[in-house]
């Protein structure tokens, strides 16, 4: 499975915008790039998923460099609530039956 | 459309009872998936299941766990004879379809405590 590497934490100021990146250098032409997050004492969150193109949703956006080798998820204005640890995963669309594997993720603080 | 329902939410265990956990996945999700979150670790994936059968269990310890997903009804972890260790939260997760290009729906997780 190919993996991915994030950075272990990361700080941000309240209502400033958040980029979380993530290194995926082994990924294959059919990884799908997914981003979930676990508030404190919570069950994960999807927060989105992407192929090649950049993609926006009213959580977040990812942006997918051109060699897809990395990515980028980008809270627009960071709020308390988003303090957690976000998970970029990788998953085959055509391997039927592949579980997501939860790295250890980077741990976001947000700073009042 | 309610979500991943996991219950209950809390469970306390003496060692050597038995612990059985529930998860109804979302409506129209025959895909479920079991993780298990030690105190201050990681999600480590144990089992996945579809209606009636275990796709993979790679995750899951050989002995005293155990888990089903019936034709009717939720989807059951079962832990024997349980021991200090296996206290943990268990999450359950379902998706439409087992395809890597979809994403899963957590639930709320149940949290066991073996005292």
């Amino acid at each position: 499975d190919a993996k991915t590497t994030q950075p272990n934490s990361m700080e941000s100021n309240e209502e400033e915008p958040v980029h979380l990146p993530c290194n995926h250098s082994t990924i294959s032409g059919t990884d799908y790039i997914h981003w979930y997050r676990q508030l404190p004492s919570q069950g994960p969150e999807y927060v989105i998923h992407g192929l090649t193109s950049n993609v926006n949703n009213r959580m977040a956006s990812l942006a997918i460099a051109e060699d897809r080798k990395s990515s980028t998820l980008i809270l627009h204005r960071a709020t308390l609530r988003d303090a957690a640890v976000y998970y970029c995963i990788l998953r085959d669309r055509d391997n039927y039956g592949q579980n997501f594997v939860f790295g250890p993720g980077t741990r976001l603080s947000v700073l009042p | 459309n309610a979500g991943v329902m996991q219950n209950p939410r809390h469970l306390v265990r003496r060692r050597g009872q038995e612990a059985r956990l529930r998860c109804s996945p979302m409506k129209g999700h025959s895909h479920v998936y079991w993780y298990r979150q030690l105190p201050e670790e990681g999600l480590k994936f144990m089992v996945y299941l579809q209606k009636e059968n275990i796709i993979d269990e790679s995750g899951m310890p050989k002995e005293r766990f155990s888990a089903e997903f019936p034709k009717e009804g939720p989807s059951i972890l079962r832990i024997q004879q349980v021991v200090r260790g296996d206290s943990a939260a268990y999450f359950c997760a379902s998706s439409p379809v087992g395809k890597g290009n979809y994403g899963y729906t957590f639930g709320s997780g149940t949290r066991l405590t073996v005292v």
